[in-house]
């Protein structure tokens, strides 16, 4: 009964690394997609998959990739690690048959610092 | 102006107070979520409203789609209550993507 499952659960990199956030679903979810969470603001769209092979970006994609090989795992990947990056990040899926109207089901959290 | 606002910001309160949580937005929407966020970082989704009125526990969720509000309520608040508390909203015609509120942050004291 695993849900969302996200790796590592805190990570410090220095400025410049690279690193790939892990997400796996079991639930079969086709829509999946990655936040970050910032004191005093709501939570940001990063990208976003509607299936395997399909991404997308939302409001924040600068500085990240993303890919969709499986409808199970939806990596997340830093390119070049700034300290405007350190954030708490969600993954998160649901169906995606009734869009909006269907709860999401969240990871516990990556804790990510840039020094 | 954020698309959804949530009031108040944060919320101190004692045990067995009646708790509110406002949410305001100002898109048409299809549905509006509110969710709960523990210390320690888990989200996990409370309710999905599009009209009138859900119950769950000591959780009352309402939802005015005239005024665009909606309010959460606790009964009888615990301790285990304390938590941040998300309103989010999905905008009509938009399949993918929810517009989130910041929060609030509740804390209940014995």
């Amino acid at each position: 009964n695993a849900g969302v499952t996200q790796t590592p659960k805190f990570q410090v990199l220095k400025t410049g690394q690279s690193m790939t956030l892990q997400c796996a679903q079991d639930m079969n979810h086709e829509y999946m997609s990655w936040y970050r969470q910032d004191p005093g603001m709501g939570l940001r769209l990063i990208h976003y998959s509607v299936g395997a092979g399909i991404t997308d970006q939302g409001e924040v994609p600068n500085g990240y990739n993303v890919s969709r090989s499986t409808t199970e795992d939806f990596p997340l990947r830093l390119l070049s690690a700034a300290p405007s990056q350190t954030s708490v990040y969600f993954c998160a899926s649901r169906p995606f048959t009734g869009g909006g109207q269907r709860p999401q089901h969240f990871g516990d959290g990556t804790r990510l610092s840039i020094l | 102006k954020n698309e959804v606002e949530q009031s108040p910001q944060n919320l101190t309160a004692q045990e067995g107070e009646f708790i509110t949580i406002n949410c305001s937005y100002s898109v048409g929407i299809s549905a509006l979520h509110w969710l709960q966020q523990h210390p320690g970082g888990g989200i996990v989704s409370l309710f999905m409203l599009s009209s009138g009125k859900k119950k769950h526990g000591r959780l009352i969720a309402t939802i005015n789609i005239q005024e665009k509000h909606s309010s959460l309520h606790i009964t009888a608040s615990h301790p285990r209550d304390s938590a941040v508390y998300i309103c989010a909203v999905a905008r009509r015609g938009s399949n993918y993507q929810l517009i989130w509120g910041a929060g609030t942050k509740l804390i209940i004291k014995p």
